[in-house]
C-alpha cells in the first residue's frame, strides 16, 4: 500500500539554526498537507500544497511540493523554541484516504 | 473558533470490553474521519464517513471496528471486543470538502486496555 516516510525521525538544533524535514511518498500524491504535533497534542493543519513544483511560505516556514509530486519538504528559518513539535506530511492519492507521514520531532535548545 | 470536541479525553477498559469514543464534529463539515495514533509512532488512518456511510476504510478497520452519526452531531467509534494492541491515543477529524481540505482534529481519547 500507500507509504509515507520523513527524515530524519528526529531533530535537535540551539534555537536559531535552520531546520529542514523531508517527506517522499512512494506513489503519486493529488496533494500534500503538513501538520504539527505539540508534544501531549493533536495534529495541527499548517497548510496544503496542490501544483507539482509548488512553494509556499508562512512567516519563517517554507514548504515545497516536488515536481514528480512525490515528495515534499518543510524548512524552517531560525528556528524558535515554540516551534518545538513533531511535524508531519500527510497525502493522498488515487483515493481520497490521507496517509500521515512518520513525522519528525524538532527539538530545540535555548 | 470552532472546535472538534471528543470525549472522553481518558477511558480504561478491561481485554474484551466493548467501548464507545464520541466524537462532536465541526457543525458545517461534511466529512468526518477517526485516526490511531499508538504512543509515539505516526498517525494511522481508520476510516472517513460521509453522507451516512464509511467512504474509506483502513485494514486496521477491521470487524471489531464500526462508526456511527447516532444524531445530527454526535459521531462515535465503536470497539466491539478491546484487545491489548488497541490501547493508543485516538483522534477523530472534520473536513468541509473531502481528504484534499484541511482536517480539524479533536484533542483525542486515550485508550488503555488492561
Amino acid at each position: 500500500g500507500q507509504q509515507v516516510m520523513q527524515i530524519p525521525q528526529y531533530q535537535h538544533v540551539q534555537e536559531g539554526e535552520d531546520f529542514t524535514t523531508y517527506c517522499n511518498s512512494s506513489t503519486t500524491l493529488s496533494n500534500i498537507q503538513w501538520y504539527k504535533q505539540r508534544p501531549g497534542g493533536h495534529p495541527v493543519f499548517l497548510i496544503q500544497l496542490v501544483k507539482s513544483g509548488e512553494v509556499k511560505k508562512q512567516k519563517r516556514l517554507t514548504f515545497q511540493f516536488g515536481e514528480a509530486k512525490k515528495n515534499s519538504s518543510l524548512h524552517i528559518t531560525a528556528t524558535q523554541t515554540t516551534d518545538v513539535g513533531t511535524y508531519f506530511c500527510a497525502g493522498s492519492g488515487a483515493t481520497n484516504k490521507l496517509i500521515f507521514g512518520t513525522g519528525t520531532l524538532l527539538a530545540v535548545q535555548p | 473558533e470552532p472546535e472538534v470536541t471528543q470525549t472522553p479525553s481518558h477511558q480504561v477498559t478491561q481485554m474484551g470490553q466493548e467501548v464507545i469514543l464520541r466524537c462532536v464534529p465541526i457543525s458545517n463539515h461534511l466529512y468526518f474521519y477517526w485516526y490511531r495514533q499508538i504512543l509515539g509512532q505516526k498517525v494511522e488512518f481508520l476510516v472517513s464517513f460521509y453522507n451516512n456511510e464509511i467512504s474509506e476504510k483502513s485494514e486496521i478497520f477491521d470487524d471489531q471496528f464500526s462508526v456511527e452519526r447516532p444524531d445530527g452531531s454526535n459521531f462515535t467509534l465503536k470497539i466491539r471486543s478491546t484487545k491489548l494492541e488497541d490501547s493508543a491515543m485516538y483522534f477523530c477529524a472534520s473536513s468541509y470538502g473531502s481528504s484534499n481540505q484541511p482536517q480539524h482534529f479533536g484533542d483525542g481519547t486515550r485508550l488503555s486496555i488492561l
